[in-house]
C-alpha cells in the first residue's frame, strides 16, 4: 500500500527567502515520486519527478527535491522565493506503471513582500 | 497550444439531475483520469483508463460512470447528482511511461 502525508497544511516566508515543503511517504516497492504546483483557479502543473534516477531532482521555477530512502522522504526546496511561487502544492506518490496516483493534502504556500 | 481539455468549466445542478463531463487529449497519451478535489483533502481519484477500451475504478468511484469513447476522449457521468458531488473535477492524461500528468483546467461543480 501506498501513502503520502505532507507535513506542513501552510507554510509562510517572505520574499527573497528559502522555501521548505515536506513530505514524506510510504510504499511497498520503489516508488516514482512527483512535485505539482495549483495557482489559483488552475490546473496542476507538474514540478518535478522522481523515478529512480538521480536522488535530486531539479524542476521549473528554480525548484528541487531530493529523495531520501532511509527517511522516506521527498522535501520540495527553492532558495529564493518569489511572489509568483504563492499557490498550492501536491506531493505524490505513483503505483507502478503511474496508475492509481496518490496525492498528499497539499501545502499552501504564502509569499509576504 | 492545448493539451488536456475539459468542458464545461462551471456547472450548477439540482439534486438529482444528469450530466456529463467531457475530456479531451490531443499528446497522443494513453492512460487518462478523473479526479475530484475538495477542501484539505488533495485529489481523489475517480475513475481511470489505462489505455483505449479499459476503464477502471479509483478510491471513489461511486455515483459515476466513464466512456472512454477513443483515445482522445475519457468523459464522467454523474447519473443523478447529489450534494456530495459538489466538488472541482480534474481530467488527467499520461504517457506509456510514469512520468507524470498532464491536467486540465477543471470544472467547478455544484449540486443544490
Amino acid at each position: 500500500a501506498q501513502s503520502v502525508t505532507q507535513l506542513d497544511s501552510h507554510v509562510s516566508v517572505s520574499e527573497g527567502t528559502p522555501v521548505l515543503l515536506r513530505c514524506n511517504y510510504s510504499s511497498s516497492y520503489s516508488p516514482s515520486l512527483f512535485w505539482y504546483v495549483q495557482h489559483p483557479n488552475k490546473g496542476l502543473q507538474l514540478l518535478l519527478k522522481y523515478t529512480s534516477a538521480a536522488t535530486l531532482v531539479k524542476g521549473i521555477n528554480g525548484f528541487e527535491a531530493e529523495f531520501k530512502k532511509s527517511e522516506t522522504s521527498f522535501h520540495l526546496t527553492k532558495p529564493s522565493a518569489h511572489m509568483s511561487d504563492a499557490a498550492e502544492y501536491f506531493c505524490v506518490v505513483s503505483g507502478q506503471r503511474g496508475f492509481k496516483t496518490i496525492f498528499g493534502a497539499g501545502t499552501r504556500l504564502f509569499v509576504k513582500a | 497550444n492545448a493539451g488536456v481539455t475539459q468542458t464545461p468549466k462551471f456547472q450548477v445542478l439540482k439534486t438529482g439531475q444528469s450530466m456529463t463531463l467531457q475530456c479531451a487529449q490531443d499528446m497522443n497519451h494513453n492512460s487518462m483520469y478523473w479526479y475530484r478535489q475538495d477542501p484539505g483533502m488533495g485529489l481523489r481519484l475517480i475513475y481511470y483508463s489505462a489505455s483505449e477500451g479499459t476503464t477502471d475504478k479509483g478510491e471513489v468511484p461511486n455515483g459515476y460512470n466513464v466512456s472512454r469513447l477513443n483515445k482522445r476522449e475519457f468523459s464522467l457521468r454523474l447519473e443523478s447528482a447529489a450534494p456530495s458531488q459538489t466538488s472541482v473535477y480534474f481530467c488527467a492524461s499520461g504517457g506509456l511511461l510514469n512520468y507524470g500528468y498532464t491536467f486540465g483546467s477543471g470544472t467547478r461543480l455544484t449540486v443544490v
